[in-house]
């Protein structure tokens, strides 16, 4: 079984300021890795993934993160916010084998303040 | 091509009803997952479809969810005798079944149990 913790339930940042958004994993197998985002009463939107290869992912909106397999992290990041990146973050994983049957951490909610 | 459609969008109904939820996939793809969210919580997974079969259900949170994809197009999720606990957000996503493919979101169908 996989599991997902997001350590930080809030997070609020100033406009133009970077953020980072912590991800722990555990899992016995090899995993695909995401992060997704949430606007209010709204679906969820992928920002990135990782499958394999390079550590360091970009996504959509100038987000991006680094994968470290020795301290099963997946830490979000982006240097510089707008007030349009106001929502909920999640983090989740997948077993390799298993396509896209995700667990998620708990969330991340992100305030951007002007 | 319009995504994932999920109807309806908010469910109001008394305890003890059933309900039923509808999810069109995007037209290509051949997975189709269910997930539950509760306020404040990562969505969690319930159960999958590859085409029609459904190839797990032992998340389904009880013997009054039940799900079909009798054409292996849309999906549909019932839940029987409704809780107050039923009370959720419930996300259907869908992907091309690729062990690499991304899965798609709908907005949603949130349910409120009185």
């Amino acid at each position: 079984a996989q599991s997902v913790t997001q350590l930080d339930s809030q997070v609020p940042v100033f406009e133009e300021a970077p953020v980072e958004l912590r991800c722990n994993y555990s899992s016995s197998v090899s995993v695909y890795l995401f992060w997704y985002v949430q606007y209010p009463n709204q679906g969820l939107q992928l920002l990135l993934k990782y499958l394999s290869g390079s550590t360091l992912v970009k996504g959509i909106n100038g987000f991006e993160a680094e994968f470290n397999k020795s301290q099963t992290s997946f830490h979000l990041r982006k240097p510089s916010v707008h007030i349009s990146d106001t929502a909920e973050y999640f983090c989740a994983v997948t077993p390799a084998a298993a396509g896209n049957k995700l667990t998620f951490g708990g969330g991340t909610r992100v305030l951007v303040k002007p | 091509d319009t995504g994932v459609s999920q109807d309806p969008r908010h469910k109001i109904t008394k305890r003890g009803q059933n309900v039923t939820f509808r999810c069109d996939p995007i037209s290509e793809h051949n997975r189709l997952y269910w997930y539950r969210q509760t306020l404040g919580q990562g969505p969690e997974f319930l159960t999958y479809f590859q085409n029609e079969a459904q190839l797990e259900k032992s998340r389904l949170l009880s013997d009054r969810f039940s799900a079909e994809r009798p054409k292996g197009s849309f999906s549909t999720l019932e839940i029987q005798r409704t809780e107050q606990g039923d009370s959720a957000m419930y996300l259907c996503a869908s992907s091309t079944g690729t062990q690499r493919s991304e899965a798609f979101f709908g907005q949603g169908t949130r349910l409120t149990v009185v």
